[in-house]
């Protein structure tokens, strides 16, 4: 699977937006670009998915840039609650599609008050 | 939306016992299923594939017989692990696809179990 890179951590106060980067240089055409966040002692979340084009749901947008190598989670108004480590996971399409997911370091987003 | 369902939560066993974690998808049916393993403060890790009526696929260096996986229906999967040592606690967390939500392999993941061996 393409790797994708994070930052280990990052800050931000509540209620002001949040933007969680993701490199991922060497994508391939059919890769779906996966964001998943884990909250501490749980298991992973969804949080959304895109393949080229800009993508919206409740809980966060997903930017992807024109190339495909990066994207960014914006989570427009951070809550205590988003407090939790945000995976970024390439999945591949296509004929190489496969079910599994292969989870890297993530960013361990911290809230503060 | 899709839930899925572990349990125990938590076990605590001693050395060189058998412990036993089941995974459900409660409103879904999901033919195959992921368990994962995580130790404190790293990230997930993928030890298996588990599909239904069928041996489970393991990945490189998880060693099969000490992990056993079971998938007897579409809504249930086991991971039994055998004669447990200290060094085998973590957090261990199922997923599951729901193959009718037709949403490109979104996977929904149990809220795990982490096991301590004493």
């Amino acid at each position: 699977d393409a790797k994708t890179t994070q930052p280990n951590s990052m800050e931000s106060n509540e209620e002001e937006p949040v933007h969680l980067p993701c490199n991922h240089s060497t994508i391939s055409g059919t890769d779906y670009i996966h964001w998943y966040r884990q909250l501490p002692s749980q298991g992973p979340e969804y949080v959304i998915h895109g393949l080229t084009s800009n993508v919206n749901n409740r809980m966060a947008s997903l930017a992807i840039a024109e190339d495909r190598k990066s994207s960014t989670l914006i989570l427009h108004r951070a809550t205590l609650r988003d407090a939790a480590v945000y995976y970024c996971i390439l999945r591949a399409g296509g004929l190489r599609a496969g079910n599994m997911l292969t989870f890297g370091g993530g960013t361990r987003l911290m809230v503060k008050p | 939306g899709a839930v899925v369902s572990q349990h125990p939560s938590r076990v605590i066993c001693k050395s060189g016992t058998s412990v036993k974690i089941e995974c459900r998808s409660l409103d879904f049916q999901a033919t195959t299923m992921f368990w994962y393993r995580q130790f404190p403060k790293k990230s997930l890790m993928l030890m298996a594939t588990s599909n239904e009526g069928s041996k489970a696929t393991y990945e490189q260096g998880v060693e099969k017989d000490k992990f056993l996986i079971n998938h007897a229906s579409l809504t249930l999967s086991t991971l039994t692990v055998t004669s447990a040592h200290p060094e085998d606690s973590s957090f261990y967390i199922c997923s599951a696809r729901d193959p009718t939500r037709g949403d490109t392999d979104t996977q929904y993941f149990g809220p795990g179990t982490r096991l301590t061996v004493l």
